[in-house]
């Protein structure tokens, strides 16, 4: 069965610095990889993904996460973080063969602080 | 494009009424949806897979009975929650599998339901 782990609760960063948030994951086979988004009160935002090709993957907002397949981690990452950057983020994966569920990780608060 | 419609945004109703929540996806077809539930601080938990013109796939450890499903549409899928109890207080999610992917899912802005 496939998983997902957020190990970061939270992660504080000051604006105009560099974020991370982490990601592991464990499936059989090769893996769909997603970020979303919440805002308080809100749906989940796509953010960006990974289906296959370069590891590197852009998504939205200036946002971009690294496939490393040998760590399976999908690490999201932004060069400058931003004050409205704050918000709950979820790492999701599912197998790529046949139609398959998403799992989420537990998500991460991120708070930038100005 | 890719909007998905949820509504109502927020709901609040007595123990022991039904409340339906709607879901909608907008200007795209989509043959199967997803239903989550969100505890406060918490990741979302898959209550059902809603595909249209069949019945739902509940998750283990769901009510169908309780959590009722309909897909009537490719663009509508409906979750009534019956007989609220003040246990079923949460923030219940839908999302959207885009026709002609297996990877292209979008989610509602979500409802707060409140059962008092």
């Amino acid at each position: 069965a496939q998983s997902v782990a957020q190990p970061e609760d939270q992660v504080n960063v000051a604006e105009g610095n560099p974020l991370t948030v982490k990601c592991t994951y464990s499936v059989s086979g090769n893996p769909y990889l997603f970020w979303y988004v919440q805002y308080p009160n809100r749906g989940l935002q796509f953010l960006l993904k990974y289906i296959t090709g370069d590891n590197l993957v852009k998504g939205s907002y200036g946002f971009e996460a690294e496939f490393n397949k040998s760590q399976t981690s999908f690490h999201l990452k932004k060069p400058s973080a931003l004050v409205s950057d704050s918000a709950l983020y979820f790492c999701a994966v599912r197998p790529n063969t046949g139609f398959q569920k998403l799992v989420f990780g537990t998500g991460t608060r991120l708070l930038v602080s100005p | 494009g890719a909007v998905v419609s949820q509504h109502p945004s927020r709901v609040i109703c007595k123990s022991g009424t039904s409340v339906k929540i709607e879901c909608r996806s907008l200007d795209f077809q989509a043959t199967t949806m997803f239903w989550y539930r969100q505890f406060p601080k918490q990741s979302l938990m898959l209550m059902a897979t809603s595909n249209e013109g069949s019945k739902a796939t509940y998750e283990q450890g769901v009510e169908k009975d309780k959590f009722l499903i309909n897909h009537a549409s490719l663009t509508l899928s409906t979750l009534t929650v019956t007989s609220a109890h003040p246990e079923d207080s949460s923030f219940y999610i839908c999302s959207c599998l885009r026709d002609g992917t297996n990877t292209e899912a979008f989610f509602g802005q979500g409802t707060r339901l409140t059962v008092v």
